[in-house]
């Protein structure tokens, strides 16, 4: 499909471990973003890339969130030693300019 | 700090009735977009607003870019059940690229 990807669509890891969510954006589109999403929540900015500026990672909770964005396309968000209040839906997208498309997301759960 | 202030939190309406809600900010915006998120699933737009003062509809959706710039506001009329989700309104600042989101609005329908 032509839609923002997330992989995986879940994952669940224990307490300590690192992951690595993945989004690939719409062929394309300069900008991306990543927000997370607790349970029945709004939606947190964590990093936004634009181009090939610095990116603002002003909304990073913590220096155990990293992300990087690879030949301006391909975005990995890396969790280091994830803890239990690191559980929620991790959100990807992307934009040409303006209008933003969402990807369905990666539900994290540590246990 | 926060710049979109989204309201209401939440509605609980019967079906058919209309919904309103709005978005304000004490700053100038270029673009206002308004999204829906069903349960599980990423955040879809619905309509994209860039002219202040601008009126749009998209079926029984309407939205309006405030004649200020500092506003924009969302009504949904005879609400069905599948209007059911999440609501969230979005702008680009004035000079600025990144897209800011409000805190979502949660509707419900009485059956």
């Amino acid at each position: 499909g032509a839609g923002v990807s997330q992989s995986p669509s879940n994952k669940v890891t224990e307490k300590g471990k690192d992951v690595e969510l993945r989004c690939d954006p719409i062929s394309g589109h300069t900008a991306l973003y990543w927000y997370r999403q607790s349970l029945g929540q709004g939606l947190e900015f964590l990093i936004y890339f634009q181009g090939n500026s610095a990116p603002d990672k002003s909304g990073l909770p913590s220096d155990r969130f990293s992300a990087e964005r690879t030949g301006g396309s391909v975005s990995t968000l890396t969790i280091q030693r994830t803890q239990q209040e690191d559980s929620a839906v991790y959100l990807c997208a992307s934009s040409p300019d303006t209008e933003a498309f969402f990807g369905q997301g990666t539900r994290l759960t540590v246990v | 700090g926060q710049q979109l202030n989204q309201s209401p939190q939440s509605m609980f309406i019967q079906e058919g009735e209309d919904v309103s809600m709005n978005c304000t900010s004490s700053s100038i915006f270029n673009t206002w977009l308004w999204y829906k998120q069903d349960p599980g699933e990423g955040p879809v737009l619905l309509i994209a607003l860039y002219k202040a003062g601008e009126l749009t509809s998209n079926g029984r959706l309407t939205a309006q870019f405030g004649i200020t710039r500092k506003d924009s506001f969302l009504n949904i009329s005879a609400s069905i059940p599948s209007d059911v989700g999440i609501y969230f309104c979005a702008g680009q600042l004035n000079g600025a690229q990144k897209l800011v989101f409000g805190q979502g609005t949660r509707l419900t329908i009485n059956p």
